[in-house]
């Protein structure tokens, strides 16, 4: 079956502008997750998806980063008045609920700011 | 808090010889250990995972990692390696209880495998 899939694959946005990133999980995965990867770092969770439970914001860096979910299907992750330190790539990952699911991730998007 | 760390941001081996690359988890609760290769230009994809039964682990690819709690290690080996081995590859630990289930990872470990 088709995988995680996120749009765009590349996006170069001037600084101050806002913009949002797509992530279209794998059909029936209840779990939903936004994570950063900046260069020559490991991946910085952002914020987590759970069915209809209230999500898990912890790990969004600064109030200029939200993001939204439609039951368990499409999400968008949006970032207002982008900076230059937000040029990463931004991936997302699916899971059925359990702590031992496999977490299947995205190709990512990455983010440029100019 | 929990963390991981990979010692070792860039390894290199040559064709055929042992894959050896390492982590060491913190966590308050025995943790969920997984183990992530990311190919050039493409996403995350999963070697293999630990989940509180057998503690050595086989995974895809040939790769195995063995969890050692008294020495809170998750080292990832394969006998021989492989040109198509080389990529980065990512330490992941997730917490066991409940509550929210995303992955703390390591900064990665970029694997060279020299012909």
């Amino acid at each position: 079956g088709a995988g995680v899939s996120q749009s765009p694959s590349n996006k170069v946005t001037e600084k101050g502008k806002d913009v949002e990133l797509r992530c279209d999980p794998i059909s029936g995965h209840t779990a939903l997750y936004w994570y950063r990867q900046r260069l020559g770092q490991g991946l910085e969770f952002l914020i987590y998806f759970q069915g209809n439970s209230a999500p898990d914001k912890s790990g969004l860096p600064s109030d200029r980063f939200s993001a939204e979910r439609t039951g368990e299907s499409v999400s968008t992750l949006t970032i207002q008045r982008t900076q230059q330190e937000d040029s990463a790539v931004y991936l997302c990952a699916s899971s059925g609920r359990l702590a031992v699911d496999e977490q299947y991730f995205g190709p990512g998007t990455r983010l440029t700011v100019t | 808090a929990q963390s991981v760390t990979q010692l070792g941001s860039h390894v290199s081996v040559s064709e055929g010889a042992l894959v050896l690359l390492r982590c060491n988890y913190s966590s308050s609760v025995p943790p969920y250990l997984f183990w992530y290769v990311q190919y050039p230009n493409q996403g995350l994809q999963l070697l293999l995972k630990y989940t509180s039964a057998a503690t050595l682990v086989k995974g895809i690819n040939g790769f195995e990692a063995e969890f050692k709690k008294s020495e809170t290690s998750f080292h990832l080996t394969k006998p021989s390696a492989h040109m198509s081995d080389a990529a980065e590859y990512f330490c992941a630990l997730r917490y066991s209880g409940a509550g929210s289930y995303q992955l703390t990872f390591g900064k990665g470990t970029k694997l060279s495998v020299i012909p």
